[in-house]
């Protein structure tokens, strides 16, 4: 069992707004503004979309967008375009489950 | 152009060995940390090791303390993973990634098969 919760599954339809959650506890998500999530795309490496909880890297669409309170951290990918589906993970500092369970996110 | 190139895996036995390699090329890979990450089939990404610019620090998850070993020779521009007392639960695809700080790996290579059979 991951110390990074995250739902199994989400899906929204082209435009619509997904967010995903990461749950994790004092000692990890809570305590550090080190969250970070990555992307996934079926056999390829996972590519880095938000990192410091809030930040994109160079190339990262401006639809994608981090947050977090208290024990939970969230990826928000607003205007849902067909080329969003993959799995996306967290990842967190103070936790030696450094990521999280996995959400795999689908277009409708 | 900036990349990590894994190699050395394959096949082997339960109880055997296994060296991997990660070869980086287009970055200053002597200020870097390197981080080694597995990805069972189907399972989400695991931390394995971590190893600081001069090989000074090294971190390892848990469940390969004792067995596995992070290093580095920043003249070959290389980390490698030496793993021993491979069982089923270390089959997974393996990859290095440069962590530039708290987990954030923002250059990942394209990953190396270790598969645990007899």
């Amino acid at each position: 069992q991951s110390a990074l919760t995250q739902p199994r599954s989400v899906s929204g339809s082209p435009g619509q707004s997904v967010t995903i959650s990461c749950t994790g506890t004092s000692r990890n998500v809570g305590y550090y503004d080190y969250v970070s999530w990555y992307r996934q795309l079926p056999g390829k490496a996972p590519k880095l979309v938000i990192y410091d909880v809030t930040k994109r890297p160079s190339g990262v669409p401006d639809r994608f967008s981090g947050s977090k309170s208290g024990n939970t951290a969230s990826l928000t990918i607003s205007g849902l375009q067909a080329d969003d589906e993959a799995d996306y993970y967290c990842c967190s500092f103070g936790t030696q489950d450094v990521f999280g369970t996995g959400t795999t996110v689908t277009v409708l | 152009e900036v990349q990590l190139v894994e190699s050395g895996g394959g096949l082997v036995q339960p109880g055997g060995s296994l060296r991997l390699s990660c070869a980086a090329s287009g970055f200053t890979f002597s200020s870097s940390w390197i981080i080694w990450v597995r990805q069972a089939p189907g399972k989400g990404p695991e931390w394995v090791a971590s190893i600081n610019q001069d090989g000074s620090e090294k971190y390892y998850v848990d469940s390969v303390k004792g067995r596995f070993a992070i290093s580095r020779d920043n003249a070959e521009k290389s980390v490698y993973l030496q793993m021993h007392s491979l069982g089923a639960e270390d089959a997974a695809v393996y990859y290095c990634a440069r962590d530039i700080g708290h987990f954030v790996c923002d250059i990942w290579g394209q990953g190396i098969m270790v598969t645990v059979s007899s």
